[in-house]
């Protein structure tokens, strides 16, 4: 079936370094996807989101790039700092159905 | 604002045993979901509410699962009878609308262990 996946299960970064989780869909009629942040014993927390008609969109510290062609979309975190150890989750949406399918989730380990 | 409650936070059952599960949304929000997180996967639909009107109910096993959000706030998530394989976090979310820039907001989950 059609599924949200990820390539990497775990990534391990030094603090302060750039973190990029990357993303694989499988569905081209998603239009919208969102990064969510979970941490241990917490729902998943919204990061940032991006619609199909665009590449790119920055928040505060984070990055999404969306490539269509490949259907690809990573999460780009500068200076990585110990909070942001968590499992990200990318999700898409087909907004005409209004149904959200997440992947299985990177988990993040930031090292001091 | 308030969150997304929750309750309760943790339940152990026995296989067979009936569990339900209580989800209050954000004030304002119409739309609320139920996902099911199973250790190590990201969360899956189990169902959509718009108001107190099903959206999509496609993957919520229909033969043990049920949800009602009666009067389109609260909602309740039942089992009955439980699997081993119902093991897992549930997890309610809430937005203020379907579609695009709805963002979802979670609550901490109930994590059930079914023994």
């Amino acid at each position: 079936g059609e599924s949200v996946g990820l390539h990497l299960p775990t990534l391990s970064v030094q603090e302060g370094d750039n973190s990029i989780i990357n993303c694989a869909y499988s569905n081209s009629a998603s239009d919208y996807f969102i990064w969510y942040k979970q941490e241990s014993g917490k729902g998943p927390q919204f990061i940032i989101d991006i619609r199909s008609n665009m590449d790119k969109r920055q928040g505060q510290r984070v990055t999404v790039l969306l490539n269509k062609t490949v259907k690809h979309l990573s999460l780009q975190i500068a200076a990585t700092q110990p909070g942001d150890s968590a499992v990200y989750f990318c999700a898409e949406t087909n907004t005409g159905g209004f149904k959200t399918i997440f992947g299985a989730g990177t988990r993040l380990f930031v090292k001091a | 604002e308030a969150g997304v409650a929750q309750s309760p936070r943790y339940k152990i059952i026995e296989k067979r045993q009936s569990v339900a599960f209580w989800c209050n949304p954000i004030s304002g929000h119409a739309t609320l979901y139920w996902y099911q997180q199973i250790l190590g996967q990201g969360p899956k639909l189990l169902i959509q509410f718009q108001n107190n009107g099903v959206v999509d109910d496609s993957q919520l096993p229909k033969d043990r699962f049920s949800a009602e959000r009666l009067k389109g706030v609260d909602s309740t998530l039942k089992i009955q009878p439980a699997k081993l394989e119902d093991s897992a976090v549930y997890l309610c979310a809430s937005s203020r609308r379907q579609g695009l820039n709805t963002e979802a907001f979670f609550g901490q989950g109930t994590r059930l262990t079914v023994v």
